[in-house]
């Protein structure tokens, strides 16, 4: 099945590290979403791209960069990790060719704890 | 400006009792909306969208452009259906949904 897979689920950092979280989904879709899930503020867009010469910010950039290395894969890095960045992170993609219903596919999740 | 509000951050109810999820937006243009739900340890799925008027696992919801609002509504609730729900938001083209902040569904048996 084609899917949105992220890469480490599970990561443990100290403050001022830097540290890199990719996604790769084999949907084919151009679209790719980084999120950020928080306690009571629910699913932040951090940045999108559209396709692979297409990089966009979102709603919280600040701390981040994202890579586009392929249609297939989304990275997203944190130059020099604080405690305030510890959360759950969402890769997702959508399909370019969906006009109508711009239905999000997400990935299982980063845990990241910045100690 | 795009704006979804969740007003619930948590709804607790007992098995078979009736479940409404508010969800109110803000847009000028026409909306599409979704509910996504995310179950402990699991990624988001999308539950369902309004253009497709369909019922998920006895889950229904319906726009009311005059309110402004896309309740998600279930008349029993089971136990599974204890998750965290997500009412988004996209329309006109963008490619950018808005999320709510979500509202935590705890079913007791």
């Amino acid at each position: 099945d084609a899917d949105v897979t992220q890469t480490p689920r599970n990561r443990i950092t100290k403050t001022g590290k830097r540290i890199m979280l990719e996604c790769s989904q084999t949907k084919g879709h151009d679209r790719m979403y980084w999120y950020r899930q928080d306690p009571g503020l629910g699913l932040r867009l951090i940045y999108y791209s559209f396709d692979v010469k297409d990089i966009n910010k979102g709603e919280i950039s600040d701390g981040y960069s994202v890579s586009r290395q392929a249609q297939a894969k989304f990275s997203l890095s944190l130059e020099s990790a604080i405690p305030n960045q510890t959360a759950l992170y969402f890769c997702a993609t959508s399909d370019n060719r969906d006009i109508s219903y711009n239905e999000q596919f997400f990935g299982p999740g980063t845990r990241l704890t910045v100690l | 400006a795009q704006r979804v509000t969740q007003p619930e951050k948590l709804l607790s109810v007992f098995k078979g009792a009736p479940v409404e999820l508010k969800c109110n937006y803000s847009y000028s243009g026409s909306p599409e909306l979704f509910w996504y739900v995310q179950y402990s340890r699991q990624r988001l799925q999308l539950l369902l969208r309004h253009i497709s008027r369909e019922s998920i696992k006895g889950f229904t919801a319906d726009l009311n452009k005059g309110e402004t609002s896309f309740h998600l509504k279930k008349p029993f609730a089971q136990e599974e259906d204890s998750a965290m729900y997500y009412c988004a938001l996209g329309g006109g083209g963008s490619y950018i949904p808005t999320f709510g902040r979500g509202t935590s569904l705890i079913v007791h048996p």
